[in-house]
C-alpha cells in the first residue's frame, strides 16, 4: 500500500517569511496528492491536489504545492505566511485501491 | 461547506461499554469514510461505505463495526470500548470512489474511554 512522510513534526516561521513543508510518498504508480490543513477543533480542509499534469499546483489560500517525481515529493509552499495559516498541515497519497494514506502531519506555529 | 454532521461531538464512556457515533450528510455521496486520528499518526482509515448496506474495512478495523441502511447516514460502533480507542474520530463524503476526488470532512468527534 502506499504510504506517506512529513518529515517535519513541528515548524516555527515568522509572519511574512515564506514557508515550505516536507511531504514525501511511496507508491509504484502515480499517486493522487493533497495536502489538507486542519484548524484547531476543526475537521480537514483541502488546500491543493494533484493527479496528472503541470506538476506546480496552485491551491486556495495562496498555497502551492510542487510534484518531483524523482524525489517522490510534493512539498507544500508560500511565498508570505501569515498569522491565521497556525494549523495543522497533512499530506496525503490516494491510489486507485479507494484507500487513503495521510501522513502523521506537522503543526506550523507562526511567529508575530 | 459540504453538509456532514457527527453526533456526538465529545463522548466520556467506560472500559467494556458500546458506543455508536452518527455521521450523517445532505450531499448524498455515495462514498463514506470513518477515520481515527492520534498524534503522530494522522488519519487512520477505520470502515467505509460505498452504498447503502455496501461496507469494507480500513487499516485499523478490528474493534469497530460499521452499518449504513441509508445513503445520508453512517454509523461506527465500538462494541466494547477499550483506553486504546480514545481518540478523535472523523467522517468524511465523497462523490465517488475515485481518490483522485476530494474528501469532505466533518468537525470531529472526540471519544474519551476511561
Amino acid at each position: 500500500a502506499q504510504s506517506v512522510t512529513q518529515p517535519d513534526i513541528h515548524i516555527t516561521v515568522s509572519e511574512g517569511a515564506s514557508l515550505e513543508l516536507r511531504c514525501n510518498y511511496s507508491y509504484g504508480a502515480t499517486p493522487y496528492l493533497f495536502w489538507y490543513v486542519q484548524s484547531p477543533g476543526q475537521g480537514l480542509q483541502l488546500l491543493l491536489k494533484y493527479f496528472s499534469g503541470d506538476t506546480l499546483v496552485q491551491g486556495i489560500k495562496g498555497f502551492e504545492a510542487e510534484f518531483k517525481r524523482s524525489q517522490s515529493s510534493f512539498n507544500l509552499r508560500k511565498p508570505s505566511v501569515h498569522w491565521s495559516d497556525a494549523a495543522e498541515y497533512f499530506c496525503a497519497v490516494g491510489a486507485n485501491n479507494n484507500d487513503m494514506r495521510f501522513g502523521a502531519g506537522t503543526r506550523l506555529t507562526v511567529k508575530p | 461547506d459540504a453538509g456532514i454532521t457527527q453526533s456526538p461531538r465529545h463522548k466520556v464512556t467506560e472500559t467494556g461499554t458500546p458506543v455508536t457515533l452518527r455521521c450523517h450528510q445532505t450531499e448524498n455521496h455515495r462514498y463514506m469514510y470513518w477515520y481515527r486520528q492520534d498524534p503522530g499518526h494522522g488519519l487512520r482509515l477505520i470502515h467505509y461505505s460505498y452504498g447503502v448496506k455496501d461496507t469494507d474495512k480500513g487499516e485499523v478495523s478490528d474493534g469497530y463495526s460499521v452499518s449504513r441502511s441509508k445513503t445520508e447516514d453512517f454509523l461506527l460502533t465500538l462494541e466494547s470500548a477499550t483506553s486504546s480507542q480514545t481518540s478523535v474520530y472523523f467522517c468524511a463524503i465523497q462523490a465517488d470512489g475515485r481518490n483522485r476526488n476530494e474528501q469532505f470532512f466533518g468537525p470531529g468527534t472526540r471519544l474519551t474511554v476511561l
